[in-house]
């Protein structure tokens, strides 16, 4: 079975400070896709950053980047140069070939970013 | 383009009501779903459709039928609503394999069941 932990419910960083928010995730699919994503308090959900299982490049988006293990089956959010913004919840998710498309999501993490 | 909306946003029923919320997405994706999230949780997966014409079970199926009307519309019925069905809907549509794949989430509907 498919399976996306994100160990962390709570995490508080400094402003411009980098921040590392873990995710791990568990398939036997080779093919598969990772993403992440925010949802501030207004509740709405909004893409950050996609790695791909055989990209070989680690995907980065502004100041989003994610340190992909392939081997550790690890997919970690690193927020560099932290804001205010930020502070919301973190969702790690997992779509596999096998599935169908059909994506999964862990518990999240939610930031809180301090001045 | 309005990308994915949601009706209602908001929704009071009384235990064993029945009703439907309803997704529509403008951007021609083959793929769609509908989340639940309840307080202090992750999203999960209620049903997705791949395409047109087809539908699939996801984590949390049990008390919930869906409707793919069209390539554009996905519908969510709750035809005996339970209090445990308190929850923020939120529907999504995405284009597996066109860029990074990945979903639009509609603003989300907040369902309580009393």
């Amino acid at each position: 079975a498919q399976k996306i932990t994100q160990t962390q419910p709570g995490m508080f960083v400094q402003e411009k400070e980098a921040v590392t928010l873990d995710c791990t995730y568990d398939t036997s699919d080779p093919s598969y896709g990772l993403f992440w994503y925010k949802q501030p308090s207004s509740g709405e959900m909004i893409f950050l950053i996609y790695q791909g299982s055989y990209d070989q490049q680690n995907a980065t988006e502004g100041r989003y980047s994610l340190n992909f293990q392939k081997a550790r089956k690890s997919a970690n959010l690193v927020i560099s140069a932290s804001q205010l913004g930020d502070s919301a919840m973190y969702f790690c998710a997992m779509w596999h070939l096998g599935g169908g498309f059909k994506t999964i999501f862990g518990a999240g993490t939610r930031l809180f970013v301090k001045a | 383009n309005a990308g994915v909306t949601q009706t209602p946003k908001f929704q009071v029923l009384k235990t064993g009501q029945s009703m439907t919320l309803q997704c529509a997405q403008d951007m021609n994706h083959n793929s769609m779903y509908w989340y639940r999230q309840d307080p202090g949780m992750g999203l999960r997966l209620i049903y997705y459709s791949a395409s047109e014409g087809t539908t699939d079970k996801g984590e949390v199926p049990n008390g919930y039928n869906v409707s793919r009307l069209n390539k554009r519309e996905f519908s969510l019925r709750l035809e005996s609503a339970a209090p445990s069905q308190t929850s923020v809907y939120f529907c999504a549509s995405s284009e597996p394999g066109q860029g990074k794949g990945e979903q639009f989430f509609g603003p989300g509907t907040r369902l309580t069941v009393l």
